[in-house]
C-alpha cells in the first residue's frame, strides 16, 4: 500500500456532464500518473505530472485535463463526458529516485457515462 | 515507440502445477526495465516482479520467476506451484531507461487472464 486513494470509487454520469476524479497520496511522491483501462487495451497513459503545476499529456489525452496544485493531489477532469470515456481509471505514483521507478497504483475508479 | 505484446488472452492451470505467461516487446533501446503486474478481481494492480535489461540473471520472487531473453525481446513469467489466489489478469509492462517525465511511464501489454482450476 503506497498510500494512494482515489475518489469516487464508482460514478455513473450522463453524456455532456463534467466529471472530476481525484487521486490523493500521503507520501509526497513527485511523479503521478493517470491511466485508463479498457478491455483489449491494457492500461494507457492519459496524463502525468512531474511536480506541482507541472503536467503533460500521455497517449490518450484528448477530452481530458489535469491539475496538480498540491503535491498530494492530482485531479483528472472530463470537461464534457462521452460514452467512449466509460472506463476504469487508475492513478499511479513513482518516486523518481530509484533506478526502477516502479509505479504503485491506486484502487481505481469505475466511471460509466450513459 | 515501444510496444508490448501478450499473445495469450487467456490461460488456465491446475492448482499446484506450473504455468508460463508470454510477453514480447519491441524497443530500440539497449537498457530498460520490465515488469509483471497482477490484477485480481479486486481490480488492484499489484507488482509481481521486475527485471533490469542489463542484468543477465533472471529475477525471482518466491514462486514467480521470469525467463528474460534480451536478444529475442522476450520476458515470460513462470508461476510455480499455482494457487487459487494466483487467478488474475497479468500485465507485462515496459519502462524506458531515460529519466524524467513521460520516460517514467509504463507501456502495458493487453493482459493475460489466468484461471486456476482446483
Amino acid at each position: 500500500d503506497a498510500g494512494i486513494t482515489q475518489s469516487p470509487r464508482h460514478k455513473v454520469t450522463e453524456t455532456g456532464t463534467p466529471v472530476t476524479l481525484r487521486c490523493h497520496q500521503t507520501e509526497n511522491h513527485r511523479y503521478m500518473y493517470w491511466y485508463r483501462q479498457d478491455p483489449g487495451h491494457g492500461l494507457r497513459l492519459i496524463h502525468y505530472s512531474y511536480g506541482v503545476k507541472d503536467t503533460d499529456k500521455g497517449e490518450v489525452s484528448d477530452g481530458y485535463s489535469v491539475s496538480r496544485s498540491k503535491t498530494e493531489d492530482f485531479l483528472l477532469t472530463l470537461e464534457s463526458a462521452t460514452s467512449s470515456q466509460t472506463s476504469v481509471y487508475f492513478c499511479a505514483i513513482s518516486t523518481g529516485y530509484q533506478s526502477y521507478n516502479e509505479q504503485f497504483f491506486g484502487p481505481g475508479t469505475r466511471l460509466t457515462v450513459l | 515507440a515501444q510496444t508490448v505484446t501478450q499473445s495469450q488472452p487467456e490461460m488456465s492451470v491446475q492448482e499446484a502445477e506450473t504455468v508460463t505467461l508470454s510477453c514480447t516487446y519491441d524497443t530500440s533501446e539497449s537498457d530498460y526495465y520490465l515488469f509483471w503486474y497482477k490484477q485480481p478481481p479486486s481490480r488492484q494492480m499489484i507488482l509481481v516482479i521486475r527485471q533490469e535489461a542489463y542484468k543477465q540473471q533472471n529475477a525471482t520472487e518466491n514462486r514467480f520467476s521470469v525467463n528474460f531473453q534480451k536478444a529475442a525481446k522476450s520476458f515470460s513469467l513462470k508461476i510455480s506451484d499455482s494457487q487459487l489466489g494466483d487467478a488474475a489478469m497479468y500485465f507485462c509492462a515496459y519502462r524506458s531507461p531515460r529519466s524524467g517525465g513521460s520516460n517514467y511511464k509504463l507501456t502495458f501489454g493487453k493482459g493475460t487472464l489466468l484461471t486456476v482450476n482446483p
